[in-house]
C-alpha cells in the first residue's frame, strides 16, 4: 500500500491554458473521487468513478473540466481555459468497499493550482 | 449543503483529551457519521464512523447521543501531530442517495498546544 498519488504537487499556469492532473490509486481500489479545495473550506465533491464508469458529476464541474479513468485505474482531471477561479487544491481519494456502509475513502496530498 | 454544525476552533493541550462535538439534528437513520481530519498541506485522513453505537479505534473514540442528534469525537491524549482540521460529516449507508458522498463543511480547527 503506497497510497494516493497525484502528480504534479504544484502546477502553476496563465489563464486560459490547459492543464492537466494525474491520480494513481490504491492499487485494487475501485472506487476513486475528486474533490477542490479552496483556502479557508472544506473540500467539494466533483465526481467519482466506480472502475471506469463515472457514475457522479457535481455542477461545480463546469464544460471545461473532464475526468477520465481509463481501464479503471489511473485517473486524470483536464482542465481547459483555465480561469483565476480555477485556483485551488484538487484532491484524489480512491477506496475498496468490500461494504458500502463502512467506505473509507484514501486521500492524497493533492495537486496545488495557481492560475495566474 | 454540510449537514453537521462543528466549532470553528478549539484548543488543547499537549497530553489531555481533545473531545470534539458535533450536531446533526437532521440525521436520518440511514446515514453513518464520519470524522476526517486534515492536518496542514495533506489530504484528509479517515479517523472512525459509526451508526448509533459508540466506536473505538487505534486512532479516537466516537460517542454518539441515543437520540442521534450530536457525536463527540474523543483524542484520549492529544499530541502536537493531532493539531488539524476536523471534519465531522453525515453520510447515507448506500450509494443511489443524494447524500451519499462525502460532504465536508469547514470544520473544526484543533490547535494541541505544549
Amino acid at each position: 500500500d503506497t497510497g494516493v498519488s497525484q502528480n504534479p504537487r504544484h502546477k502553476i499556469t496563465k489563464r486560459g491554458q490547459n492543464v492537466t492532473f494525474r491520480c494513481d490509486p490504491i492499487s485494487e481500489h475501485n472506487r476513486l473521487y475528486w474533490y477542490r479545495q479552496t483556502l479557508g473550506q472544506g473540500p467539494e465533491f466533483l465526481t467519482y468513478f466506480q472502475n471506469e464508469a463515472q457514475l457522479e458529476k457535481s455542477r461545480l464541474l463546469s464544460d471545461r473540466f473532464s475526468a477520465e479513468r481509463p481501464k479503471g485505474s489511473f485517473s486524470t482531471l483536464e482542465i481547459q481555459r483555465t480561469e483565476q477561479g480555477d485556483s485551488a487544491m484538487y484532491l484524489c481519494a480512491s477506496s475498496f468497499p468490500r461494504d458500502t456502509r463502512r467506505e473509507k475513502l484514501f486521500f492524497g496530498s493533492g495537486t496545488q493550482l495557481s492560475v495566474l | 449543503d454540510a449537514k453537521t454544525t462543528q466549532p470553528t476552533s478549539m484548543d488543547c493541550a499537549e497530553g489531555r483529551a481533545a473531545n470534539l462535538p458535533c450536531n446533526h439534528s437532521t440525521i436520518s437513520g440511514n446515514e453513518y457519521v464520519y470524522w476526517y481530519r486534515q492536518i496542514h498541506s495533506q489530504g484528509p485522513q479517515y479517523i472512525i464512523h459509526g451508526l448509533k453505537n459508540n466506536e473505538t479505534n487505534e486512532m479516537a473514540s466516537l460517542i454518539i447521543t441515543e437520540d442521534r442528534k450530536s457525536s463527540t469525537l474523543i483524542l484520549p491524549h492529544a499530541t502536537l501531530r493531532d493539531t488539524a482540521v476536523y471534519y465531522c460529516i453525515v453520510r447515507q449507508m448506500f450509494s443511489g442517495g443524494s447524500n451519499y458522498k462525502l460532504t465536508f463543511g469547514k470544520g473544526t480547527l484543533l490547535t494541541v498546544n505544549p
